[in-house]
């Protein structure tokens, strides 16, 4: 199956700093990729879409200035926490669809579990 | 507005039994459902799935139910393993326009198999 990884796995940060979460297709190239975040014994709700080449699509009540997504390559989509708070604390996933397949065909990353202090 | 419900936190089997795990959906637009498994602190893996144009689909232990005049949809296992033991998320997807490759997911079932 298709690799997805996220880097880092885990991060501890101070409020107010920013943090930044790299998502990465290793084996396919991924014209499309979606960032999840899950709070605790919860769903993961989808947070944005990120489009190679274009600019990400948010999803209602997340904000696009905090949550700064870029996909700058068909293997790479990078997700910056801006002026982190502790409520931003949440684990984060991305997955990928390949480019050469349905869109059922969507890989997850391991996720990042991001602590802010 | 919960589009997409797992009413069961959990259920507990017994190894060899079968596990039948329930979502229920509130959207028309879906038609592509899909069931992951997850363990804590890792991304969810790919289990199976089922277009709406049909109401059964089969691999191996896995079988996933569509009843779309219920909107409601089941995951089999059978025979249960203690391997099988995770958290298993129902997703839905409405194939059309900005939807494309969204995923809706449910609050997932936390699945434990006794040995």
């Amino acid at each position: 199956g298709a690799v997805v990884s996220q880097h880092p796995s885990w991060v501890i940060c101070k409020s107010g700093t920013s943090v930044k979460i790299e998502c990465r297709s290793l084996d396919f190239q991924a014209t499309t990729m979606f960032w999840y975040r899950q709070f605790p014994k919860q769903s993961l709700m989808l947070m944005a879409t990120s489009n190679e080449g274009s600019k990400a699509t948010y999803e209602q009540g997340v904000e696009k200035d905090k949550f700064l997504i870029n996909h700058a390559s068909l293997t790479l989509s990078t997700l910056t926490v801006t002026s982190a708070h502790p409520e931003d604390s949440s684990f984060y996933i991305c997955s990928a669809i390949r480019a050469d397949r349905s869109a059922v065909e969507q890989f997850f990353g391991p996720g990042t579990r991001l602590t802010v202090l | 507005d919960q589009q997409v419900k797992q009413n069961s936190p959990s259920l507990s089997v017994q190894e060899g039994r079968i596990s039948i795990l329930n979502c229920d959906y509130t959207n028309s637009m879906f038609d592509y459902f899909l069931w992951y498994k997850k363990y804590p602190a890792e991304g969810p893996t790919f289990l199976i799935s089922i277009s709406s144009i049909k109401d059964k689909n089969e691999d191996g232990r896995f079988t996933v139910f569509l009843n779309k005049s219920a909107k409601h949809l089941s995951l089999h296992i059978v025979p249960s393993q203690p391997g099988d033991s995770a958290v298993y998320f129902c997703a839905a997807s409405a194939s059309g326009g900005t939807s494309y490759g969204k995923l809706t997911f449910g609050q997932g079932t936390i699945l434990t198999v006794h040995p």
